[in-house]
């Protein structure tokens, strides 16, 4: 079955860069476009960015625009989601989630069906 | 950006009780429009897609509907698994924005 495993909870002081990683098992990785999500403390979810797995392709929310970076490592199943210049806004959960469709050609789903547990980053100084 | 409203903000229901929530975008999506469950500490899980799709597993009682800019979730009788948040998510063009989610608790 399909996992999403994230790595593990960081604090991080404000300033810094921090980058979460989510392994993926259970289906084939480079079909598939991983999309990452975060939700601060009792707000509403915010959608950042997503990249095609197969290609390398990604494609960022504006808010995010030259502080995220999106990558995939296909030899270790794993996709990668670092945030630079960080402050106490940056502190939730971050998830990553993948598509319920593959990709086709270049047409990248929305809807997320899988999701990894998600991964607390905290900054503070 | 599109974005995205819901209500109400919370409900209070009883097993057995019909629910619906609405969302709304700030401009046409045509049915690019998703639901998700989530429960406290937990991460979101698709309920429908495309507005009226359900998702495979997802029990019959939930259904969606609307095109455009109006869109609804029902449910047509609460469970006890029911009681958490829900959002909708447009996935007509990024950022993919959600909305603001509904909590449905106990009455």
């Amino acid at each position: 079955q399909v996992q999403l495993v994230q790595s593990g909870a960081e604090v991080k002081k404000p300033g810094a860069s921090v980058k979460v990683s989510c392994k993926a098992s259970g289906y084939t990785f480079t079909s598939y476009a991983m999309h990452w999500v975060r939700q601060a403390p009792g707000q509403r979810l915010e959608w950042m960015g997503w990249i095609n797995a197969g290609n390398g392709n990604s494609k960022y929310s504006q808010k995010f625009q030259g502080r995220v970076t999106i990558s995939s490592d296909p030899s270790a199943r794993t996709v990668y989601m670092e945030l630079s210049s960080l402050t106490s806004e940056d502190t939730a959960v971050y998830y990553c989630a993948r598509t319920l469709r593959p990709v086709v050609g270049v047409v990248i789903a929305g809807m997320l069906n899988h999701w990894g547990q998600g991964t607390l980053v905290t900054v503070s100084s | 950006d599109i974005q995205m409203t819901q209500s109400p903000s919370s409900l209070s229901a009883s097993v057995g009780d019909r629910v619906t929530i609405t969302c709304r975008a700030s401009q046409s999506i045509n049915s690019y429009l998703n639901w998700y469950l989530q429960k406290p500490g937990k991460a979101p899980n698709l309920l429908i897609y495309d507005a009226s799709t359900l998702h495979s597993g997802v029990p019959s009682r939930f259904s969606g509907s609307g095109s455009g800019t109006d869109f609804t979730l029902t449910i047509s009788s609460l469970q006890p698994e029911d009681f958490a948040t829900y959002y909708c998510q447009q996935t007509y063009s990024t950022p993919f924005t959600f909305g603001p989610g509904t909590k449905v608790d106990i009455k």
